[in-house]
C-alpha cells in the first residue's frame, strides 16, 4: 500500500471548471510539498505546507492542510489549460526515522 | 519498498568535508536521476545517467559530481561542503531514457526513499 494516496488517479475537465485532487496519508504529516509536471518537462514545486490548518494560494492554485485528516487538498480554480499535467505530493513522514514520500500522481486534461 | 535503493539514510557531516551518496536503481531500470531538496526550495533536479553515460544535467554545482557504474548504480558525490547543501538527495529511476520529469509512481518513474544529509 502507498504511504500517500492520491485521488483521482486522473481528471478530466472543461476550461473553465474547478477541481479538486486529494492526497491522504496513512501516517501523521509533516510537511505537505506539492508539484506539477508538464508533459515532457521537468517537476515544478508549487507550494510546501507545514502547520495543519495551513493555506496557501498562488495564482488560481490552493493548497490546504488538514493535519487531523492527514490529508491535504489541491483546489484549482476556472482551470485552463496550462493547468494541465501530473500533480503530485510529496510529504515527510515520521515512523521511526525521517522517511519522504511521493503520492502517487493526479494527471489532469483540461479540454478547452 | 519502490526497488530504488538509497544508501545511507542519514548522514550527518562537518562544512568542507566530502561525501558519497550511492543509489541502486530498480531492477531492469537503465536511467538513474539525482535529485535535491531543500525546505525552502521544492525539488531541484541535479542530473540523469542513462546507462553508464550522463544524459541530462540540471541545476548541479561544480562542487557535486555523479557517475553511473557498468551494474547501473549510481553515485553522487559532494565536497567542500556547505551547510547550504544540507537537504533530502532522492533517487529515481527508469526503464527507458525518458526525460527528467516525474511520469507518476505508475509509469515506470520511481523514488528511492532519500538520503538525508545534514551539514554542521
Amino acid at each position: 500500500s502507498q504511504e500517500l494516496e492520491q485521488s483521482p488517479q486522473s481528471l478530466i475537465v472543461q476550461e473553465g471548471k474547478n477541481l479538486t485532487i486529494n492526497c491522504t496519508s496513512s501516517k501523521t504529516l509533516y510537511g505537505l510539498y506539492w508539484y506539477k509536471q508538464k508533459y515532457g518537462e521537468g517537476l515544478i514545486f508549487l507550494m510546501m505546507l507545514q502547520k495543519g490548518g495551513e493555506e496557501k494560494s498562488h495564482e488560481k492554485i490552493t493548497a490546504k492542510l488538514d493535519e487531523k485528516k492527514q490529508q491535504s487538498s489541491l483546489h484549482i480554480t476556472a482551470s485552463q489549460p496550462s493547468h494541465a499535467g501530473i500533480y503530485l505530493c510529496g510529504a515527510d513522514i515520521r515512523k521511526t526515522g525521517n522517511q519522504f514520500y511521493f503520492g502517487t500522481g493526479t494527471s489532469l486534461t483540461v479540454i478547452p | 519498498d519502490s526497488g530504488v535503493t538509497q544508501t545511507p539514510k542519514h548522514l550527518i557531516t562537518a562544512t568542507g568535508q566530502r561525501v558519497t551518496l550511492r543509489c541502486s536503481p530498480r531492477s531492469g531500470d537503465l536511467s538513474v536521476y539525482w535529485y535535491q531538496q531543500s525546505l525552502d526550495q521544492g525539488l531541484q533536479f541535479l542530473i540523469q545517467y542513462y546507462n553508464g553515460e550522463e544524459r541530462a544535467k540540471g541545476n548541479i554545482l561544480e562542487r557535486f559530481s555523479a557517475q553511473q557504474f557498468p551494474d547501473l548504480h549510481s553515485e553522487l558525490n559532494l565536497s567542500s561542503l556547505e551547510l547550504g547543501d544540507s537537504a533530502l538527495y532522492f533517487c529515481a529511476s527508469s526503464e527507458g531514457v525518458g526525460d527528467r520529469g516525474f511520469k507518476g509512481f505508475n509509469y515506470g518513474y520511481t523514488f528511492g526513499s532519500g538520503t538525508r544529509l545534514t551539514v554542521v
